[in-house]
């Protein structure tokens, strides 16, 4: 089955803890996408990644870092969280023929920073 | 800077009783307008693409449509599993690689 998984689902952490949110797409799609969503504001794009090294800054990058070693795999790291970013986290993929345009999404991870 | 602005926020409705949601966009030479529809606890899910001025495009009873300023999103005769999120988003000239959304309309549909 095609699909986009991310773990964890679920995170409540505490404000300077480093953590890591993972997403894997199963498609051998070039493009990766993380975005989070907070009411009223709709989904805001953090960074995207073109292919494997290849990374750019969205519209809300501060406080967040990526990673694209592998062409599955596109982790979203906060070095230092507070509690501005707490909020649902969405991980997204697409062909490169698409350029980001047709996108799987993956489930959702909601994080809460205390 | 591309920007998206949705309405209504919500919208209630009766089973079978067709509504429309606009979607109106200002954006640097558009490449594409998509909708996408989200179920409460998941990810957003594509529905369309639009490309250009006068083009359609339907799905069982949704059907989309795109002028140079605004898009709508056509439920005709709607059933209580349409409710949903739906969201538009734009993508401009000044960057193939991004996509902007609005933040949605959140239709219910009573039985």
């Amino acid at each position: 089955e095609a699909q986009v998984t991310q773990n964890p689902r679920y995170l409540i952490t505490v404000t300077g803890k480093k953590l890591t949110v993972t997403c894997s797409q199963n498609m051998n799609h070039e493009y990766m996408s993380w975005y989070r969503q907070d009411p009223g504001l709709g989904l805001r794009q953090i960074y995207y990644s073109m292919n494997v090294e290849v990374t750019d800054k969205g519209d809300v990058p501060e406080g967040y870092k990526v990673s694209r070693k592998e062409k599955r795999n596109f982790p979203l790291i906060l070095e230092s969280p507070s509690p501005n970013q707490t909020s649902l986290y969405f991980c997204a993929s697409s062909t490169h023929r698409d350029r980001g345009r047709e996108q799987y999404f993956g489930p959702g991870t909601r994080l809460t920073v205390t | 800077e591309d920007q998206v602005t949705q309405s209504p926020e919500a919208l209630r409705l009766q089973e079978g009783e067709s509504s429309s949601l606009n979607c109106s966009y200002t954006v640097s030479g558009l490449r594409g307008l998509f909708w996408y529809r989200q179920d409460p606890g998941k990810g957003p899910e594509f529905l369309f693409t639009l490309y250009s001025a006068g083009e359609e495009k339907e799905k069982e009873r949704l059907k989309a449509t795109l002028t140079k300023k605004e898009s709508f999103l056509h439920i005709t005769a709607p059933k209580p599993e349409d409710s949903a999120t739906y969201l538009c988003a734009v993508q401009g000239r000044s960057n193939d690689y991004k996509l902007s959304f609005g933040a949605g309309t959140t239709v219910t549909v009573r039985a």
